[in-house]
């Protein structure tokens, strides 16, 4: 059974850094690109970041370009996305999820950005 | 980056009836449309993918067309487990984009 946890949301304050990670499980890991996916509260859904199975490239709206980057450890079978200069607007549930098109959400974990 | 717009944003239709939900991008997006489903409090599950292929375990009630910039998401018959927010993705090109989704409940 696929399975994606994505951990290490929580409060933060803008300005300062926040790390998530999704660890994968039930399928192999370095055989897929992974993405991260957010939703603001009552809101649409935003793609935020995606990185090729071999981790050598990795794709980022204009957003987030700059301040997040994602990434992963094949070994661990584990994607990361690292936030810094958080902002208000980066508040939402983040996604980890499997492949393009993407066929495996995880259950998301809730960043909020308030001082 | 290609924009892609939803209609309608809300919809109530009756058990059995035929839906019909419209995702509508800014340019060619060569049929790189996949279609999700969410419901309330929960993660969005695919139903389609390349504007009409049926993902794994999806029931064959739902079924995608279009080609160019209009796409469209078919329901043939509306079940009560259908109620959620649908909202199509273009992967042509980067960045991906999310249309914003319509809200479909029963009548």
């Amino acid at each position: 059974e696929v399975q994606l946890v994505e951990t290490g949301g929580g409060l933060v304050q803008p300005g300062r850094s926040l790390k998530l990670s999704c660890v994968a499980s039930g399928f192999t890991f370095n055989n897929y690109w992974m993405s991260w996916t957010r939703q603001a509260p009552g809101k649409g859904l935003e793609w935020v970041a995606s990185i090729t199975n071999s981790g050598g490239s990795t794709y980022y709206p204009d957003s987030v370009k700059g301040r997040f980057t994602i990434s992963r450890d094949n070994a661990q079978n584990t994607l990361y996305l690292q936030m810094n200069s958080l902002r208000s607007e980066d508040t939402a549930t983040y996604y980890c999820t499997r492949e393009l098109p993407t066929d495996y959400w995880g259950q998301g974990v809730m960043v909020t950005v308030s001082s | 980056d290609i924009q892609m717009t939803q209609s309608p944003s809300f919809l109530s239709a009756s058990v059995g009836e035929r839906v019909t939900l419209s995702c509508k991008a800014s340019q060619n997006i060569n049929k790189y449309l996949d279609w999700y489903q969410q419901k309330l409090g929960e993660a969005p599950k695919l139903l389609i993918y390349n504007t009409n292929n049926l993902h794994t375990g999806i029931p064959s009630r739902f079924s995608g067309s279009g080609s160019g910039t209009d796409y469209t998401l078919t329901i043939s018959s509306l079940q009560p487990e259908d109620v959620a927010t649908y909202f199509c993705l273009q992967r042509n090109s980067w960045p991906l984009t999310f249309g914003s989704g319509t809200k479909l409940e029963i009548k």
